[in-house]
């Protein structure tokens, strides 16, 4: 069975600062990982996805993660810091496992990003 | 951009009672999800829902649950009986495929809460 596991629910940065948030994943097949921001109110929205193309993935935002398969994570980072980044991310994964390629994601418990001017 | 609606964003029900959300997915979308957070967990896959019928459910999606498209538009998710523990925000989500590397469109969620 695929799992993702999402390292500290809460994390607070310094606006420009390093944003590093974790993710590492179970799944005995080769994953396909994304990674969703929610702002308050609003629904998931796609912020960067890895599809084997390529190992360090550019999404929206100036946020980018890289694949390793030998840690099992997907971290997403940011260079710096920006207010409007505060908001709630969540990594989630998806495979074959079973044959089916119907989608189903399988998220992490979410971490929630605060930004301090 | 296209965008995927819901509705109501906010219910109350009390226990018992039966409940329908209701999503309007990407018009060109042929998959079609829900999914529902409790507070404080996960978000966590419901059903998945393709040419008019289930194609992959939860164990959570027990007979209390049905989903419907009614129309060329709607994709509905029945509640028959609400239970406290119904108490979530439900995701719709759509894709144009069911193709693994496909990005899913989540709607902003139904925030329901039984009483």
């Amino acid at each position: 069975a695929q799992s993702v596991t999402q390292l500290g629910s809460h994390v607070s940065v310094s606006e420009g600062a390093l944003v590093l948030l974790r993710c590492n994943y179970s799944s005995s097949v080769p994953p396909y990982l994304f990674w969703y921001v929610q702002y308050p109110n609003q629904g998931l929205q796609l912020l960067l996805k890895y599809t084997s193309a390529a190992t360090l993935v550019k999404g929206i935002n100036g946020f980018e993660a890289e694949f390793k398969k030998s840690e099992t994570s997907f971290h997403l980072t940011k260079p710096s810091a920006h207010m409007s980044d505060a908001a709630e991310y969540f990594c989630a994964v998806r495979t074959n496992a079973g044959g089916t390629s119907y989608g189903k994601l399988t998220f992490g418990q979410g971490t929630i990003l605060t930004v301090h001017p | 951009e296209p965008e995927v609606t819901q509705t109501p964003s906010h219910q109350v029900t009390q226990m018992g009672q039966e409940v329908i959300l209701r999503c309007v997915p990407i018009s060109n979308h042929l998959y079609f999800y829900w999914y529902r957070q409790i507070l404080g967990q996960k978000v966590e896959f419901l059903v998945s829902f393709y040419n008019n019928e289930i194609s992959e459910k939860s164990e959570i999606f027990d007979d209390q649950f049905s989903v419907e498209r009614p129309d060329g538009s709607n994709f509905t998710l029945k509640i028959r009986s609400t239970k406290l523990e119904d108490s979530a925000m439900y995701f719709c989500a759509s894709t144009m495929t069911g193709g693994l590397v496909e990005t899913q469109y989540f709607g902003p969620g139904t925030r329901l809460l039984v009483l």
